[in-house]
């Protein structure tokens, strides 16, 4: 089945400054990938998502990239705020399933 | 938005003891989800359904079972709560055609079991 490692596990970073978290799967069959940034008490909200035909996908500060070759992806975020910190979760479907990365605890220092 | 709402934020209960977890979407979605959420271990699929009445195995079925009689409502069931079933549970909605489209998760139950 689909395995989805997901890097770093913590990520501390300087307001203003970027964000990086990578991920990889194992599923050359997998084509689609969302991404979920889930604050404390809340359950995991979707923030951006990406499908095999596209390498690259953008939204306000947040991007996300694909390399189907290399079976990786990974979330940027940009002129990070105070507000971006949270846990941040990769996923990829597979077979109709999504297996998810172990998440990434962001915390943004003002 | 799609709403996915689950009846309870946090449940105690005693080792032993038929618990049941609920939860219901607004959106008619076909295809339901149970997973257990636990620190260093990402999300981990408990069961699903893609139609009422339709459940199937995801990868730690053990000790759980579910039930879809309706559309929007889909049920965890512990048959007998343990120590180690101690987590956060969280549900989620999806659109059909099973692939290619978000899962719309609920705010989770956390429970613990003493």
């Amino acid at each position: 089945g689909e395995n989805v490692e997901q890097h770093p596990s913590t990520l501390s970073v300087q307001e203003g400054d970027s964000a990086v978290i990578k991920c990889t799967y194992s599923d050359s069959a997998s084509n689609y990938f969302p991404w979920y940034k889930q604050e404390l008490g809340k359950g995991p909200q979707l923030i951006i998502d990406i499908r095999s035909n596209v390498g690259e996908k953008k939204d306000q500060r947040i991007a996300v990239t694909l390399n189907k070759t290399a079976k990786h992806f990974s979330l940027h975020i940009t002129e990070t705020q105070p507000e971006d910190s949270a846990v941040y979760f990769c996923a990829a479907d597979s077979w109709g399933k999504l297996q998810f990365g172990a998440g990434t605890q962001v915390v943004v220092t003002p | 938005d799609v709403k996915v709402t689950q009846s309870s934020r946090y449940l105690v209960k005693r080792t032993g003891e038929k618990v049941f977890l609920e939860c219901v979407q607004d959106m008619d979605h076909e295809n339901m989800f149970w997973y257990r959420q636990d620190p260093g271990l990402g999300l981990r699929l408990i069961y699903f359904s893609y139609d009422v009445k339709m459940k199937e195995k995801g990868d730690i079925p053990e000790g759980y079972s579910v039930s879809r009689e309706k559309k929007e409502r889909f049920s965890l069931i512990l048959e007998s709560a343990s120590t180690n079933q101690t987590s956060m549970y969280l549900c989620a909605s999806q659109q059909g055609d099973r692939s290619n489209q978000p899962q719309h998760f609920g705010d989770g139950t956390r429970l613990s079991i003493l």
